[in-house]
């Protein structure tokens, strides 16, 4: 079945307590990123990919890092948590489009659940 | 002025009603529309891609006005399992550029 797999699904950590969010796909796509959702802010885009070891800043990526050493793999790394990290994060992976763009379906993972306290 | 603009809701409509929805995004060159379906705290799903020609699938339409830079969303004979948030997304930039924008949604709610 094709699918995007992220772990863990809930996390509750304390401030400073470096955390690793896993994310992986099945479905040999080049693109992936990371989003987080909050209310009233919608999805924003922390970083992407484009390819293995391949990676770029979204719209907030502070706070947050990412690699890219396999082409399944997408983990999003928080170096040192802080309150104001806690939200839903969604893992996302598409086919690269024609030139590049991105022109075809975003696929999800289930999302996790980050509470950092 | 946001990237993509969409009106949160939420829309209270009873079954068997028809609603459309809106949205608007700003960036003139973006070439690739969607529009995806949220559950409550869950992750989006593709609805539908939305064509310049417009398309439909069953019970659901999707319209692009690429002159007045908007694209629509209309729902006929809504059920209760519509419910649900629906979310707007435009690719932002030409190509060579990895971006899709999400608008922050608009919320259906279907009533029996």
């Amino acid at each position: 079945e094709a699918q995007v797999t992220q772990n863990p699904r809930y996390l509750i950590t304390v401030t400073g307590k470096k955390l690793t969010v896993t994310c992986s796909q099945n479905m040999n796509h080049e693109y992936m990123s990371w989003y987080r959702q909050d209310p009233g802010l919608g999805l924003r885009q922390i970083y992407y990919s484009m390819n293995v070891e391949v990676t770029d800043k979204g719209d907030v990526p502070e706070g947050y890092k990412v690699s890219r050493k396999e082409k399944r793999n997408f983990p999003l790394i928080l170096e040192s948590p802080s309150p104001n990290q806690t939200s839903l994060y969604f893992c996302a992976s598409s086919l690269k489009g024609p030139r590049g763009a991105v022109r075809t379906e975003a696929f999800f993972g289930q999302g996790t659940r980050l509470t950092v306290v | 002025r946001k990237e993509v603009e969409q009106d949160p809701g939420p829309f209270n409509v009873p079954e068997g009603a028809t609603v459309a929805f809106n949205c608007t995004y700003s960036n003139s060159a973006s070439q690739s529309f969607f529009w995806y379906r949220q559950d409550c705290r869950k992750e989006p799903k593709l609805l539908m891609s939305v064509y310049s020609s417009g398309n439909e699938d069953g019970r659901f339409t999707a319209q692009l006005n690429r002159a007045s830079q908007y694209i629509s969303l209309l729902i006929r004979d809504s059920k209760l399992s519509d419910s649900a948030t629906y979310l707007c997304v435009v690719n932002g930039l030409p190509s060579g550029t990895y971006k899709y924008i999400f608008g922050t949604g608009t919320r259906l709610k279907v009533l029996a």
